[in-house]
C-alpha cells in the first residue's frame, strides 16, 4: 500500500488546456512537496506546502495542501507543451522527517 | 558546480557482478538518500542517511550496501547483480530536521543500470 495516491495515472490533453492532479493519503504530512521529473533527468522541486490550506501560486500552476494536511491538488491553467512529465507528490511523517515517500506520479503529456 | 552529482549515468554489467554507484553533494546537506525507479517510474526509497548514520533502510536485499564516508558522499555498492536490479537509481540529498521545516530533496541525474 503506497502512503501517498496520485491520480489520474496519465493524462493527455491539448495546448491551452487546463488540469488538476490530485495526491491523497490517509496520513498526515508536515508539508507536502510537488516535484517535476522530465526524461534522463532527476525529479526538480516545484513547490512545498506546509499550512494546511496553503495555496501556492507557481505562474500558471497553483497548488493546495488539503486543510487536513493529508492532500494536495496541483492545478494547471491553460497547459503548454514544456510543461509535458511526471509530476510527482512527496512527503514525510510528522515523527520521521528523513522517511521521504513519494507517489507513483501523474505523467502528463501536453499536445500542441 | 552541480548540486547533487552521481556517477555513471550509465552502467551496464552482467549479472552476478559487484557494480558501485557514487554520489556527491555540495549542498551542506544533513541527509542523503538512495531511490530506486522502476519501469513504471515509482520512485521507491532505499536508504537514507543523516550525518553519515544509517536512518532508513527499507527492505532491500543485503546485496546492496551502502557506504557513507563523510555526509557529502553516499555510495552504493551492489554485490552480485540480478537482473530485477535493472533500473534507475537516484541519489538525492536534503536539510536536516530542525534547520528547516520541510524536506526538499534534491536530486541526481540518476544512474540507468541495465544487468544483462
Amino acid at each position: 500500500t503506497q502512503l501517498l495516491e496520485q491520480s489520474p495515472q496519465f493524462l493527455s490533453i491539448q495546448e491551452g488546456e487546463n488540469l488538476t492532479v490530485y495526491c491523497n493519503s490517509s496520513s498526515v504530512f508536515s508539508s507536502l512537496q510537488w516535484y517535476r521529473q522530465e526524461p534522463g533527468e532527476g525529479p526538480v522541486l516545484l513547490v512545498t506546502v506546509v499550512t494546511g490550506g496553503e495555496v501556492k501560486k507557481l505562474k500558471r500552476l497553483t497548488f493546495q495542501f488539503g486543510d487536513a494536511r493529508k492532500d494536495s491538488s496541483l492545478h494547471i491553467t491553460a497547459a503548454q507543451p514544456g510543461d509535458t512529465g511526471l509530476y510527482l507528490c512527496a512527503g514525510a511523517p510528522p515523527y520521521n522527517n528523513n522517511d521521504m515517500r513519494f507517489g507513483a506520479g501523474t505523467r502528463l503529456t501536453v499536445k500542441p | 558546480d552541480t548540486a547533487v552529482s552521481q556517477t555513471p549515468k550509465y552502467l551496464v554489467t552482467q549479472m552476478g557482478n559487484d557494480k558501485s554507484i557514487k554520489c556527491e553533494q555540495n549542498l551542506g546537506h544533513d541527509t542523503m538518500y538512495w531511490y530506486k525507479q522502476d519501469s513504471k517510474k515509482f520512485l521507491k526509497i532505499m536508504f537514507s542517511y543523516n550525518n553519515k548514520e544509517l536512518i532508513i533502510n527499507e527492505t532491500v536485499p543485503n546485496r546492496f550496501s551502502p557506504k557513507s564516508p563523510d555526509k557529502a558522499h553516499l555510495n552504493l555498492h551492489i554485490n552480485s547483480l540480478e537482473l530485477g536490479d535493472s533500473a534507475v537509481y537516484f541519489c538525492a540529498s536534503s536539510p536536516q530536521l530542525g534547520r528547516v521545516m520541510n524536506t526538499e530533496a534534491f536530486f541526481g541525474q540518476g544512474t540507468r543500470l541495465t544487468v544483462v
